[in-house]
């Protein structure tokens, strides 16, 4: 079974601190992912990387960056945490294509609250 | 520009009988459809998918339909039971998944 596994459940931080979110996967997947789910927008694209050190932007990387330094780990940073940024994140793996479609697995989530 | 839409954001039925999520998609490059299926405070669990050039697939229970010249699929549960509450959500993606879109989700709530 995949395990996609993401640090923290809860967290609350302040206007203007710098947050981290951290994400591990343990199949040796090539392609990770940061969304954040809003009600009634379903989940958004924030971040993905398909390999080690490469990272695309989503439809709404602003205000957010990532680092991908080894395959199973793939952090989410707030580089300035703002209100509108309090959502929940969800953290997500996948396989390449050659084994044929593989679908992305989820972590837990992380709930965050930026007072 | 929400590439996927499910405009039913809750649906309930009764125990034993079926119960059909639908979903729509505007863009014609999706190679495959998903249903992912989350309850409260745990993340999205991969429910089922279906490739663009199949119409059906079945597993056990759950069996999703493709329609593309609608650009319009849904999922059917049969029969519905109490633990199949939750939210669903419906997603395309290309085949390298590196563009993944997801539509609101549609709340099942399944009655006794």
């Amino acid at each position: 079974d995949v395990k996609v596994t993401q640090s923290s459940r809860y967290l609350v931080k302040r206007t203007g601190e710098k947050v981290f979110l951290e994400c591990v996967q343990d199949m040796d997947h090539e392609n990770m992912f940061w969304y954040r789910q809003d009600p009634g927008l379903g989940l958004r694209l924030i971040y993905f990387s398909y390999d080690v050190k490469m990272k695309e932007k989503g439809d709404i990387p602003e205000g957010y960056s990532v680092s991908r330094e080894k395959k199973e780990r793939f952090s989410l940073i707030l580089e300035s945490a703002s209100t509108n940024q309090t959502s929940m994140y969800l953290c997500a793996s996948s396989g390449v294509g050659d084994r044929g479609y593989q679908p992305q697995h989820f972590g837990d989530g992380t709930r965050l609250s930026i007072l | 520009d929400q590439q996927v839409k499910q405009n039913s954001p809750s649906l309930s039925v009764q125990e034993g009988r079926i119960s059909i999520l639908n979903c729509d998609y505007t863009n014609s490059m999706f190679d495959y459809f998903l249903w992912y299926k989350k309850y409260p405070a745990e993340g999205p669990t991969f429910l089922i998918s279906i490739s663009s050039i199949k119409d059906k697939n079945e597993d056990g229970r759950f069996t999703v339909f493709l329609n593309k010249s609608a650009k319009h699929l849904s999922l059917h549960i049969v029969p519905s039971q109490p633990g199949d509450s939750a939210v669903y959500f419906c997603a395309a993606s290309t085949y390298n998944n590196n563009d993944m879109r997801f539509g609101a989700g549609t709340r099942l709530t399944v009655k006794p």
